[in-house]
């Protein structure tokens, strides 16, 4: 079935440092998702990528998708403390799909 | 509150009880999900309701049984679990056809299964 493999599993940045988290799919995606959950919260959602080579940008946040349809990345500059949670990548298959099959989730930690 | 609510919050169990998760949205979305987190594990889908129609995770077992009876609720109803059952279990909702949404989740049920 679809693996949607997330690297790095958690990262410790220090206050205004880059971050970055890589999400491969074992297969060819309609759409990715990003969601974000903060500690002892819920995952909330971000944003969805559909067309091959898009970059998205949300404030301090970039999301790219791949030209092949099957990476995406997410890139934060200059982190900050309220950047704190885990980041989990979800990707579907097929446009008419059910399934959104979630990474493992990158936890981020952000040292003041 | 995000749209999505799920009670009870938290919930303990023993390995006989007879339990139920409710799930309510009130966004007016036309599927509804229940998804398993457990740690580290991936997110873990185990029923999807869109316009009526059920779609499962043929891996969940027969111990978990979902109820929609509309399109504004869900349940989950819980029998004979096992410790290993203990994880959070998130409703979430969307709405099919829409493009560019995703899922909105409730803030889950952390349950645990003695």
């Amino acid at each position: 079935g679809q693996q949607v493999m997330q690297i790095p599993q958690y990262q410790h940045v220090q206050e205004g440092e880059d971050f970055t988290t890589y999400c491969n799919s074992s297969t060819t995606l309609s759409n990715i998702q990003w969601y974000k959950q903060r500690p002892g919260g819920h995952p909330v959602f971000l944003i969805q990528l559909v067309k091959s080579g898009e970059v998205k940008k949300q404030k301090r946040l970039t999301f790219q998708f791949g030209e092949a349809k099957k990476n995406s990345s997410l890139h934060i500059t200059a982190t900050q403390t309220t950047d704190v949670g885990t980041y989990f990548c979800a990707g579907r298959s097929g446009a008419g799909s059910y399934q959104l099959t979630f990474g493992k989730g990158t936890k981020l930690s952000v040292i003041p | 509150e995000t749209g999505v609510t799920q009670t009870p919050r938290h919930l303990v169990m023993g390995m006989t009880n007879k339990k139920s998760l409710k799930c309510e949205q009130h966004l007016g979305h036309n599927a509804m999900y229940w998804y398993k987190q457990s740690a580290k594990k991936p997110l873990e889908l185990m029923f999807v309701y869109s316009l009526e129609e059920r779609v499962e995770n043929n891996s969940v077992p027969s111990r978990f049984s979902p109820e929609c009876p509309n399109s504004s609720h869900l349940f989950l109803h819980l029998h004979t679990l096992q410790p290993e059952d203990s994880a959070l279990y998130l409703c979430a909702s969307s709405q099919r056809g829409l493009p560019g949404y995703g899922y909105t989740f409730g803030s889950g049920t952390r349950l645990t299964v003695v």
